[in-house]
C-alpha cells in the first residue's frame, strides 16, 4: 500500500524568505501523480501544485515550486517570498495513474510565518 | 463555476440524534469522497463514489455511518446516533474521473460538535 509521509509538523518561515516543505512516498507503481494542498485557517482546502511521475520537469506556479525526486521518493514545496496569507497546514497527497481515484494524504505540516 | 456545495456548514447535535450533512458535487464530476477530519487522526477517507456508485467504504467508521448517492448532483453522509466522537470536520470532494490529473476539489467542510 501506498504511504504518505510528511515528518515536519510544524515550520516557520520568516516574512519574504523561503522555506521547504519536504514530503516522501512510498510506493510500487511507476505512474502516479502528487499534490500539494493547502488549508488556511478558513479550513478551505486549496490545491497548490502538482506533478506527474512522468514528467522529469519540476512543477512551478507563481512562488511556489517542487523539487520531485522520483528515484528519492521525494516531493518538497519551495515557497519563495512567503507572505502572511501563506501560513496554512499543508498536505502532501498521492494518487495513483492506474484507476484507483483514492488520493493518499500525509499528516500535514503547519506553516507559520514571522512578521 | 459553483464548487463543491456543503450543507449544513456547522451543526451542533445531541448525543444520540441523527445527523445527515449534504454535498453537491461540481457538475460533471464523475467521483465523489466524504473525508473527516480532527486533530488526532487527521484527514481520513470514509468513501467514495464513482458514477453514483459506491467504490470504496472501508473508510467509515461503524455501521452508524453511512452513505448515499442517490443522482449525480447529491449526496448524504448520516450518522446514527451520533457520539460525542463523532465530532469533527467533514469534508465532501469531487473530481472527474478520465482527466490526467484527477485532482479533488473540496467543499468548505462541515464542522460537526456533538455533545
Amino acid at each position: 500500500a501506498q504511504t504518505v509521509t510528511q515528518s515536519q509538523p510544524e515550520m516557520s518561515v520568516q516574512e519574504a524568505e523561503t522555506v521547504t516543505l519536504s514530503c516522501t512516498y512510498d510506493t510500487s507503481e511507476s505512474d502516479y501523480y502528487l499534490f500539494w494542498y493547502k488549508q488556511p485557517p478558513s479550513r478551505q482546502m486549496i490545491l497548490v501544485i502538482r506533478q506527474e511521475a512522468y514528467k522529469q520537469q519540476n512543477a512551478t506556479e507563481n512562488r511556489f515550486s517542487v523539487n520531485f525526486q522520483k528515484a528519492a521518493k521525494s516531493f518538497s514545496l519551495k515557497i519563495s517570498d512567503s507572505q502572511l496569507g501563506d501560513a496554512a497546514m499543508y498536505f502532501c497527497a498521492y494518487r495513483s495513474a492506474s484507476g484507483d481515484d483514492k488520493i493518499i494524504f500525509g499528516k500535514g505540516t503547519r506553516l507559520h510565518i514571522l512578521p | 463555476d459553483a464548487g463543491v456545495i456543503q450543507s449544513p456548514r456547522h451543526e451542533v447535535t445531541e448525543m444520540g440524534q441523527e445527523v445527515t450533512l449534504r454535498c453537491k458535487p461540481i457538475s460533471g464530476h464523475n467521483s465523489l469522497f466524504w473525508y473527516r477530519q480532527t486533530m488526532m487522526r487527521g484527514l481520513e477517507l470514509l468513501i467514495y463514489f464513482n458514477n453514483n456508485v459506491p467504490i470504496d467504504d472501508s473508510g467509515m467508521p461503524e455501521d452508524r455511518f453511512s452513505a448515499k448517492m442517490p443522482n449525480a448532483s447529491f449526496s448524504t453522509l448520516k450518522i446514527q446516533p451520533s457520539e460525542p466522537r463523532d465530532s469533527a470536520v467533514y469534508f465532501c470532494a469531487s473530481s472527474r474521473m478520465g482527466q490526467t490529473y484527477n485532482e479533488q476539489f473540496f467543499g468548505p467542510g462541515t464542522r460537526l460538535t456533538v455533545l
